[in-house]
């Protein structure tokens, strides 16, 4: 069946590690978004791809850092985490950029 | 700058009330409004997307519509399982979404 997945679902680490958050698809889309949420408040997108090799910063400022080497594959690194990156971050993807977008179930990371 | 604004913030109802949720937008050259459920720790799901005035779309007890400056979705006779946060979303020329804050639907027994 054709999903979105994201790893791990909830992460909890001490301040200054390096983490990956991973998302894959298996719907064949090209176009990959990583926005961050939260509690109560707006999405906000903050890094996208429309390809591979193709990545693009969004709105909402973040020390993150992606890569898209595979079409299927979009992981978010944070090379130095800090409590301040304490939130959900859901990774969507879309057959094209004005169809809907389907997102994954998220990652809740708490920063210590 | 797109500015998208959703109200009431939170809505209480009994089951079977009906009732709307409002998404007032404000974007240069609509290409798309797009309604979400999202349920607590969850991604959003999709639930419609409308693409010029007059458009309707329907979906159980969901329908949603648009005008030239908001979008509505009416929940029809609610049951407790429509309780969720509501997100509307709109794409401008920018290819890019920018969301609303949401509505928090509590659907009573």
């Amino acid at each position: 069946e054709a999903d979105i997945y994201q790893t791990p679902r909830y992460l909890v680490i001490g301040t200054g590690k390096k983490i990956t958050l991973e998302c894959s698809q298996t719907m064949g889309h090209d176009k990959m978004y990583w926005y961050q949420q939260d509690p109560g408040m707006e999405l906000h997108l903050i890094h996208y791809s429309y390809g591979v090799n193709s990545t693009e910063k969004g709105d909402l400022s973040s020390e993150s850092t992606v890569s898209r080497i595979r079409t299927e594959h979009f992981p978010l690194t944070l090379e130095s985490a800090r409590p301040s990156h304490t939130s959900q971050y859901l990774c969507a993807s879309s057959e094209n950029t004005g169809h809907e977008q389907f997102f994954g179930p998220g990652t809740r990371l708490t920063v210590l | 700058e797109d500015q998208v604004t959703q109200s009431p913030e939170a809505l209480r109802l009994q089951e079977g009330e009906s009732s709307s949720l409002n998404c007032s937008y404000t974007v240069s050259g609509l290409r798309g409004l797009f309604w979400y459920r999202q349920d607590p720790g969850k991604g959003p799901e999709f639930l419609f997307t409308l693409y010029s005035a007059g458009e309707e779309k329907e979906k159980e007890r969901l329908k949603a519509t648009l005008t030239k400056k908001e979008s509505f979705l009416h929940i029809t006779a609610p049951k407790p399982e429509d309780s969720a946060t509501y997100l509307c979303a709109v794409r401008a020329a920018g290819n890019k979404l920018t969301f609303g804050g949401g509505t928090r639907v509590l659907v009573k027994p």
